[in-house]
């Protein structure tokens, strides 16, 4: 147990609807990491929080928002969905800016289905 | 920009094999290098680093030696075991502008290691 976690474990929509990922970081843990695994683009990073600033941008699309809140939680918001959205989410949570050494730890995923 | 590069799998090995995954990056500046492991159902965890040119990550019996020279970061194990079955990453985790790191990750190389 990385004490990361990450609701729902599981979420099936439809086309055009919009849905939250909700991430709980590791307790003291300043930074949450989100990514996106899907079979064809691999780990994909998205967005990085610290201690509520965005502080940096990977692939995330326009459609796609996050943010994290004072009690560190961290919530990524997916609307328009599409079908190619369908993946597993991940977020993970470190110490500090995950710099030179920092370990970054996963929390379990959200599997999104888009139909 | 940055990218990590790993063999492709499955990788299918005997109990007791000798285990080598070879990844290599390219990488603008001084980056640390990580191995993540993912178990099925699971999200990533830490399985080594190295935060510079030189240094060897070791643990559980896997070791991997940053090697500036080649751009390569390959893992090790002597002799592996059917628990070792899972997903191996290869990152890197380099320094944008504005003190933020964005790590790299590859696309994974799945291990399976048969009784």
């Amino acid at each position: 147990d990385s004490g990361v976690t990450q609701t729902p474990k599981h979420l099936i929509t439809a086309t055009g609807q919009r849905v939250t990922l909700r991430c709980s970081p590791r307790s003291g843990d300043l930074s949450v990491y989100w990514y996106q695994q899907s079979l064809d683009q691999g780990l994909q990073f998205l967005i990085h929080y610290y201690n509520g600033e965005e502080r940096a941008k990977g692939n995330i699309l326009e459609r796609f928002s996050a943010q994290q809140f004072p009690d560190l939680h961290s919530e990524l918001n997916l609307s328009s969905l599409e079908l190619g959205d369908s993946a597993l989410y991940f977020c993970a949570s470190s110490a500090g800016l995950a710099g030179a050494g920092n370990t970054q730890y996963f929390g379990p995923g959200t599997r999104l289905t888009v139909l | 920009g940055n990218s990590v590069t790993q063999m492709e799998g499955p990788v299918t090995l005997s109990e007791e094999a000798f285990l080598t995954i070879n990844c290599t990056y390219t990488a603008t500046g001084y980056p640390s290098l990580f191995w993540y492991v993912q178990y099925p159902g699971e999200g990533l965890q830490l399985l080594l680093k190295a935060t510079k040119a030189d240094d060897k990550g070791s643990n559980k019996g896997f070791e991997a030696t940053y090697r500036k020279e080649t751009t390569s970061f390959h893992l090790e194990k002597g002799s592996v075991q059917v628990s070792d079955s899972a997903v191996y990453f290869c990152a890197l985790s380099d320094q944008k502008s504005g003190g933020s790191y964005i790590p790299t990750f590859g696309r994974g190389t799945s291990l399976i290691v048969h009784p």
